[in-house]
C-alpha cells in the first residue's frame, strides 16, 4: 500500500520558533508538494519540488523554506512561526498521472 | 494564475439522495480536473479524475461532467450512503503542470 507519511499529527510550537515539518513517501515519486489547509480557502500551495534539490515556490511561500536532499523525504521548515502560521498542513507526492497522494496532515498550533 | 471556485460550501442531503458539487475555473489551458475527497482525520484522497477530451466520466455511484466551453465541471453522487460524508474538494490543472489549483471544498453530511 502506497503511503505519505507525516512526521507529527499535531504540534504545538512559541512565536519565533523554528518549525520543521517532515514528510516521507515510498512510492518512489519525483513530485512533492507542501500544502495548507484553512476553513473556507481549501489548499493552498506553499512550496514543491520536481526532484531531489529542486524547488519552486507555490501561491504562498512567504514565511516557509524547503528542503529535499533525498528522493523520498520532503521537509517544510517555518523560520520564524508566526501565529498566522497556524494551521493544517498537508504533504504530497504525486505520481506520473499527476495523482496526487497525500499524507495525514500535521495540525500546526503556534501560540 | 487558475482560480477554482466550487459552490456549495456545504451540502447537507437525505441518505439514498443525490449530491451535485459544482466548479468554475479560469483558465482556459486547464484541462485535467480531479475531484478528492477527505475524510475526518485523513489527508484527500482522489475518488475521480477527467481530462478534457472527454464530456463525462463515471466510477459505480460517482460520475463527472465537463463543460469546457463554460469552464465549469461538476462531481454527481448518487444513492447517496452516510459513508459518503466527507469534504469535496475539486481541483484543475495544465496538462504540463503538476500543480493542481483546488476549490475552497464542499462539506457534505449525509442525513440517516
Amino acid at each position: 500500500d502506497v503511503k505519505v507519511t507525516q512526521s507529527s499529527r499535531y504540534l504545538v510550537k512559541r512565536t519565533g520558533e523554528k518549525v520543521f515539518l517532515e514528510c516521507v513517501q515510498d512510492m518512489d515519486h519525483e513530485n512533492m508538494f507542501w500544502y495548507r489547509q484553512d476553513p473556507g480557502l481549501g489548499l493552498r500551495l506553499i512550496y514543491f519540488s520536481y526532484d531531489v534539490k529542486m524547488k519552486e515556490k507555490g501561491d504562498i511561500p512567504e514565511g516557509y523554506s524547503v528542503s529535499r536532499e533525498k528522493k523520498e523525504r520532503f521537509s517544510l521548515i517555518l523560520e520564524s512561526a508566526s501565529t498566522n502560521q497556524t494551521s493544517m498542513y498537508l504533504c504530497a507526492s504525486a505520481s506520473q498521472s499527476n495523482e496526487q497522494f497525500f499524507g495525514p496532515g500535521t495540525r500546526l498550533t503556534v501560540l | 494564475g487558475e482560480n477554482v471556485e466550487q459552490h456549495p460550501s456545504t451540502l447537507s442531503v437525505q441518505e439514498g439522495d443525490s449530491a451535485v458539487i459544482k466548479c468554475t475555473y479560469s483558465d482556459s489551458a486547464s484541462n485535467y480536473f480531479p475531484w478528492y475527497k477527505q475524510e475526518l482525520g485523513k489527508g484527500p484522497q482522489l475518488i475521480i479524475d477527467i481530462r478534457s477530451n472527454v464530456g463525462e466520466k463515471k466510477d459505480q455511484r460517482i460520475a463527472v461532467t465537463l463543460n469546457k466551453t463554460a469552464k465549469h465541471f461538476s462531481l454527481h453522487i448518487t444513492e447517496t450512503q452516510p459513508e459518503d460524508s466527507a469534504v469535496y474538494f475539486c481541483a484543475a490543472s495544465r496538462s504540463n503542470d503538476y500543480k493542481l489549483s483546488f476549490g475552497a471544498g464542499t462539506t457534505v453530511t449525509v442525513r440517516a
